[in-house]
């Protein structure tokens, strides 16, 4: 049964703390992404990666960080930088990467920072 | 700056009639164009996609429109039904020759409520 996992489905932690969500896919495609939503704004995405060991800024990076060690997992870190990271956090996947490939979502991870 | 608008928050359409949902965008390079499907707390799904060489793609009850010279997509289903209420996203993404990659722009979502 293909498809992304994304855990936990919620997370909570404290103010000042870093955390690392998990996005695995078995899908066998080269390329991961990492959005971010909040109430009543589209998706917007936070890095992405074509292949394994590469990955890519997208529009809002700035207080997270990515690897992309195996080509399954894309884990996102949230660190202390990211100034407000509350938010329902989408990983998704592509098979190669191009603009017409269709992106497939996990089922997301609630974050809230207390 | 939004690139991909959806003005209508939300949209209530009786099951069985047409729900119409709308996407405007402003970026002329982007070339193709998704609608995904998001029920609450969970993943979009994909539904259906169009490229900019064409102005209609039909599947199943599910029709996307396309209107390059006003920069207007729309997605068409019919009949509605019950199970159809969520938030659906269009999406938008630009092709940069060989090196293209799969970025979305995505619009802030409608809420489509469809009652029994």
């Amino acid at each position: 049964d293909g498809g992304i996992t994304q855990s936990p489905k919620y997370l909570f932690r404290k103010e000042g703390q870093n955390v690392t969500l998990s996005c695995e896919q078995n899908l066998n495609h080269d390329a991961m992404y990492w959005y971010r939503q909040d109430p009543g704004q589209g998706l917007r995405l936070i890095y992405y990666s074509q292949i394994v060991n590469d990955f890519q800024k997208g529009d809002i990076a700035e207080g997270y960080s990515v690897s992309r060690e195996k080509k399954e997992s894309f884990p996102l870190t949230v660190t202390s930088a990211q100034k407000n990271p509350t938010a329902f956090y989408l990983c998704a996947s592509s098979e190669q990467g191009w603009d017409t490939d269709t992106q497939y979502f996990g089922p997301g991870t609630r974050l809230t920072v207390l | 700056d939004q690139q991909v608008k959806q003005n209508s928050p939300s949209l209530s359409v009786q099951e069985g009639r047409i729900s119409i949902l709308n996407c405007d965008y402003t970026n002329s390079m982007f070339d193709y164009f998704l609608w995904y499907k998001k029920y609450p707390a969970e993943g979009p799904t994909f539904l259906i996609s169009i490229s900019s060489i064409k102005d209609k793609n039909e599947d199943g009850r599910f029709t996307v429109f396309l209107n390059k010279s006003a920069k207007h997509l729309s997605l068409h289903i019919v009949p509605s039904q019950p199970g159809d209420s969520a938030v659906y996203f269009c999406a938008a993404s630009r092709g940069a020759g060989g090196t293209s990659y799969g970025k979305l722009t995505f619009g802030q979502g409608t809420i489509l409520t469809v009652h029994p």
